[in-house]
C-alpha cells in the first residue's frame, strides 16, 4: 500500500514570500490519481489541484502543482494572509493522505 | 447550490453503535462516487470508506473493516455509515465528500460536508 510523506511538517513564512510543499510516495503514483486539499482550522477540507497539476475550481492561480513518480509539489507563489492553513495530499488509488504540512505565519 | 449535510454524531459508549446519514442537494448524487474521511481531535485527515454510484462496490480502511458499513439510497440523495463496535479511537469528525471523475481521470474529492462529531467515551 502506498504512503505518502509531507515535509516539512510545519513550514513558517510571511505574506508575500513562495511557499514550496512536498509529498513523497513509498511507490510510483500515476500524476492522474494525486491532488491536494487545503484545510483552516474548523472547517472542512478543500480541494486545490487533482491530477497532480490542475487546479479545482475557483482556486486561485497563484497555487500550483508539479511532479512525477514517487515527488509531488505545492507551490503557492506569493502567500496571501488567508493561505496560512494545512495542506494534505492524497493519493487515488488507495484514497490514503499525507500527514499534512501546517503553513504558519512567521 | 452544490451541498452536503451530515448529521447523526454524537456521544456514544464504547461497544456502541451509531448511524451516520449525508444529505446531498444540488447535483445528480446517484452519478458520484461517495467517501467518509474522518479527522481525530488535532490529528490529520484518515479516509475511511468510499462507495461507488450505484451502491455495489465498497471499500474500507482497515481500522473499520468489520465494523463499519457505507451504503447509499439514491432515491434519497443520502449517503450513509452505519457504524458499530465503536472505540475510543473512533472519536473524530466525520465528513462526507463527493469524488469526481472527468471522463475517467480523477478529479479529487471536490465538495465535503461540514462534517459531524462523533464522540466514544464512557
Amino acid at each position: 500500500e502506498i504512503v505518502l510523506t509531507q515535509s516539512p511538517g510545519t513550514l513558517s513564512l510571511s505574506p508575500g514570500e513562495r511557499a514550496t510543499l512536498s509529498c513523497r510516495a513509498s511507490q510510483s503514483v500515476s500524476s492522474s490519481y494525486l491532488a491536494w486539499y487545503q484545510q483552516k482550522p474548523g472547517q472542512a477540507p478543500r480541494l486545490l489541484i487533482y491530477g497532480a497539476s490542475s487546479r479545482a475550481t475557483g482556486i486561485p492561480d497563484r497555487f500550483s502543482g508539479s511532479g512525477s513518480g514517487t515527488d509531488f509539489t505545492l507551490t503557492i507563489s506569493r502567500l496571501e494572509p488567508e493561505d496560512f492553513a494545512v495542506y494534505y495530499c492524497q493519493q487515488y488509488g488507495s484514497s490514503r493522505f499525507g500527514q499534512g504540512t501546517k503553513l504558519e505565519i512567521k | 447550490e452544490v451541498q452536503l449535510v451530515e448529521s447523526g454524531g454524537g456521544l456514544v459508549q464504547p461497544g456502541g453503535s451509531l448511524r451516520l446519514s449525508c444529505a446531498a442537494s444540488g447535483f445528480t448524487f446517484s452519478s458520484y462516487w461517495m467517501h467518509w474521511v474522518r479527522q481525530a481531535p488535532g490529528k490529520g485527515l484518515v479516509w475511511v470508506s468510499r462507495i461507488n454510484s450505484d451502491g455495489s462496490s465498497t471499500s474500507y480502511a482497515d481500522s473499520v473493516k468489520g465494523r463499519f458499513t457505507i451504503s447509499r439510497d439514491n432515491a434519497k440523495n443520502t449517503l450513509y455509515l452505519q457504524m458499530n463496535s465503536l472505540r475510543a479511537e473512533d472519536t473524530a469528525v466525520y465528513y462526507c465528500a463527493r469524488d469526481q471523475d472527468y471522463g475517467g481521470n480523477w478529479g479529487g474529492m471536490d465538495v465535503w460536508g461540514q462534517g459531524t462529531t462523533v464522540t466514544v467515551s464512557s
